[in-house]
């Protein structure tokens, strides 16, 4: 079935330097990829998502790139604030023509912003 | 925030007891969805609801039913609760099911079950 790896697991950076965390998806047929973070005693909340038809989007400072013939997607985050600091996970997600599109999420990168 | 919540927030449980983990919306999203979270695993599909009572099994959907009586209330329950459902059980809601521009899942809070 559909697996998403990403990495890494953890991640620690100083404020105002960027952050990467790369996914990988074993299913051809996902076209949908959201990211989405989730703060301390919070529930998930998505962030940015980008289709299989997009290369590339950006969002303020966080972007997201897709490579679909090596079939990973990195989400990135350039000068990081301490608001930052949060659990991310990546999902990739396949059209089945029913009316449910399967969303297969990644185990989650914890990342800490020192200040 | 999405109207989500979620009850109880904690609860601890004894091996073989039941529990019913409640989720309410008030945003009239037609899909809701239970997910538990585990260390290394993300966020796993447990069952999923596409209308009233409409349901669907996830992928990891053994030892748990569902009920979904009315649009605002989705219901988790354990039947008979066992040490490897120790976990962190998110309720989510989204207008659509497929992949678009309203399918974005919106989270509730969580509930930490610890079962002994």
């Amino acid at each position: 079935g559909e697996n998403v790896e990403q990495h890494p697991s953890t991640l620690s950076v100083q404020e105002g330097d960027s952050a990467v965390i790369k996914c990988t998806y074993s299913d051809s047929a996902s076209n949908y990829f959201p990211w989405y973070k989730q703060e301390l005693g919070k529930g998930s909340q998505l962030i940015i998502d980008i289709r299989s038809n997009v290369g590339e989007k950006k969002d303020q400072r966080i972007a997201v790139t897709l490579n679909k013939t090596a079939k990973h997607f990195s989400l990135h985050i350039t000068e990081t604030q301490p608001e930052d600091s949060a659990v991310y996970f990546c999902a990739a997600s396949i059209s089945r023509g029913t009316s449910y599109d399967k969303v297969i999420f990644g185990p989650g990168t914890s990342l800490s912003v020192i200040p | 925030d999405a109207g989500i919540t979620q009850s109880p927030r904690h609860k601890v449980t004894e091996t073989g007891t039941p529990v019913t983990l409640r989720c309410h919306q008030t945003e009239n999203h037609r899909y809701m969805y239970w997910y538990r979270q585990d260390p290394g695993h993300g966020l796993r599909l447990i069952h999923y609801s596409y209308g009233v009572k409409d349901t669907d099994k996830g992928e990891v959907s053994d030892g748990y039913s569902v009920s979904r009586s009315k649009t605002e209330d989705f219901l988790l329950t354990l039947e008979s609760a066992t040490s490897s459902q120790t976990s962190v059980y998110f309720c989510a809601i989204s207008y659509s099911g497929t992949s678009g521009i309203y399918n974005e899942q919106f989270f509730g809070p969580g509930t930490r079950l610890t079962v002994l």
